[in-house]
């Protein structure tokens, strides 16, 4: 079975400065997904951002960036620029491409923004 | 577009009532997806249909716990007897299922259950 692992329960940047977010997986699969999610006080999970494994282009979206090293299974999020909005519970989660269609979650990281 | 709808948003209910949670996927989109959220178990999946056809309930707790799909448009979970260990944020989320897309999953915004 796949984990995911998020090491940092909680997070704290300096508004406008930059900060990365740690994730690590395992799997024994080839092809998969991998996702960040972002859960605000209002709890609405939002995507933040995909990556799929084939791809060895590193995915970006606005400020949000990730740095995706498949030999090493790891998955970080690097947000630019950081904004007050930006803060709420960011979790990476995995998904394989055979068959099976269901998210697996790390337990999440709480981003503070200090302004 | 509408995103995914959840209903009730918020639920309080006594042990040993029954409880149900609505969802209605987004128009078009072929996966349905039950998730919990607890402090203590973070985020798992409890069931997930295809075509209106559940293909994974291997996260259903105990036999308390029922979901449905009738139609395209509409899914239920319903948990009889509730327990307090059932206290959770419940989350449903729709997808897009086909080869080689992304099939990234929307969430919707939830539902807090209370058992008391």
């Amino acid at each position: 079975a796949q984990t995911v692992t998020q090491s940092q329960p909680e997070m704290s940047v300096q508004e406008a400065e930059t900060v990365t977010l740690s994730c690590t997986y395992d799997t024994s699969e080839s092809d998969y997904y991998l996702f960040w999610y972002k859960q605000p006080p209002s709890r609405q999970m939002i995507l933040v951002i995909r990556q799929e494994a084939y791809k060895q282009q590193n995915a970006t979206e606005n400020r949000f960036s990730v740095n995706f090293q498949k030999a090493a299974k790891s998955f970080s999020l690097k947000i630019s620029d950081s904004q007050l909005g930006d803060a709420a519970m960011y979790f990476c989660a995995y998904r394989s491409n055979f068959g099976n269609e269901k998210l697996t979650f790390g337990t999440g990281t709480r981003l503070t923004i200090i302004p | 577009d509408a995103g995914v709808i959840q209903s009730p948003r918020h639920e309080v209910t006594e042990m040993g009532q029954e409880v149900t949670l609505r969802c209605k996927p987004i128009s078009g989109h072929n996966s349905l997806f039950w998730y919990r959220q607890t402090m203590m178990r973070g985020l798992e999946l409890l069931i997930y249909f295809n075509n209106n056809v559940p293909i994974d309930d291997s996260g259903m707790p105990e036999d308390r716990f029922s979901a449905k799909m009738p139609n395209a448009s509409f899914s239920t979970l319903k948990i009889q007897p509730s327990e307090p260990r059932d206290s959770a944020v419940y989350f449903c989320a729709s997808s897009l299922h086909s080869s080689g897309d992304t099939d990234t999953q929307y969430f919707g915004p939830g539902t807090r259950l209370t058992v008391l």
